[in-house]
């Protein structure tokens, strides 16, 4: 199975910094089928990015994804009160489908 | 728009079995997967397996194999996933999620494994 490896695994920024988030797979992600998601406490994950670049419906254009084969990264060019959540990336090319461990973005 | 509804929250004791759903609504049920998700107390993301109703055929993760069971009633555009012999370990946030890339989910249902 791909193993997925996020890091950090906490990022502490201001609102208004940039945040990088990475994720690194054990072997090559198909077709860069890679997505990242937002989960805030007592929420659902949230879809951000999918096929590693693309946004999905209705998320802002401060949040990019890009990488292929085994790294991938997520960029919030301007962080909002908002945006401070755990995010995860997933691989969906292959079976079983699997999560990084996710990145915790705080408030400093 | 697209909505897909969990059943309620479940208290079992261990060695039973729990079967969740998830009704999904405002879309066509048969053009997508449906997987799900479950997520421990304070922990991550894990994915348990998936349904495709096009094909009516399920793929599970390896940890779950043998205990999990995802189907779905194509009349009812609703997907079910039991899960059996349960123990402490498998209370958890059981979400179901559309298509490979999981654009829509379930708000969760919690099920809680205890003596």
């Amino acid at each position: 199975e791909v193993v997925l490896t996020q890091s950090p695994g906490t990022l502490s920024l201001s609102p208004g910094e940039r945040a990088t988030l990475s994720c690194r797979a054990s072997q090559s992600v198909s077709s860069s089928y890679l997505a990242w998601f937002q989960q805030k406490p007592g929420q659902a994950p949230r879809l951000l990015i999918y096929g590693a670049s693309s946004r999905a419906t209705g998320i802002p254009d401060r949040f990019s994804g890009s990488g292929s084969g085994t790294d991938f990264t997520l960029t919030i060019s301007r962080l909002e009160p908002e945006d401070f959540a755990v995010y995860y990336c997933q691989q969906y090319g292959s079976l079983p489908q699997t999560f990084g461990q996710g990145t915790k973005v705080e408030i400093k | 728009q697209v909505q897909l509804v969990q059943s309620g929250a479940e208290v079992k004791k261990p060695g039973s079995s729990v079967r969740v759903s998830c009704e999904v609504s405002g879309d066509t049920f048969t053009s997508y997967a449906i997987s799900w998700v479950r997520q421990a107390p304070g922990q991550g993301l894990e994915w348990m397996g998936r349904f495709i109703p096009i094909l009516g055929i399920a793929n599970y993760a390896q940890n779950f194999q043998g205990r999990v069971t995802i189907t779905a009633d194509k009349s009812t555009n609703t997907a079910y996933m039991e899960l059996s012999s349960l123990r402490s370990e498998d209370t958890a946030v059981y979400y179901c999620a559309r298509g490979a890339f999981m654009d829509v989910w379930g708000k969760g249902t919690t099920v809680t494994v205890s003596s």
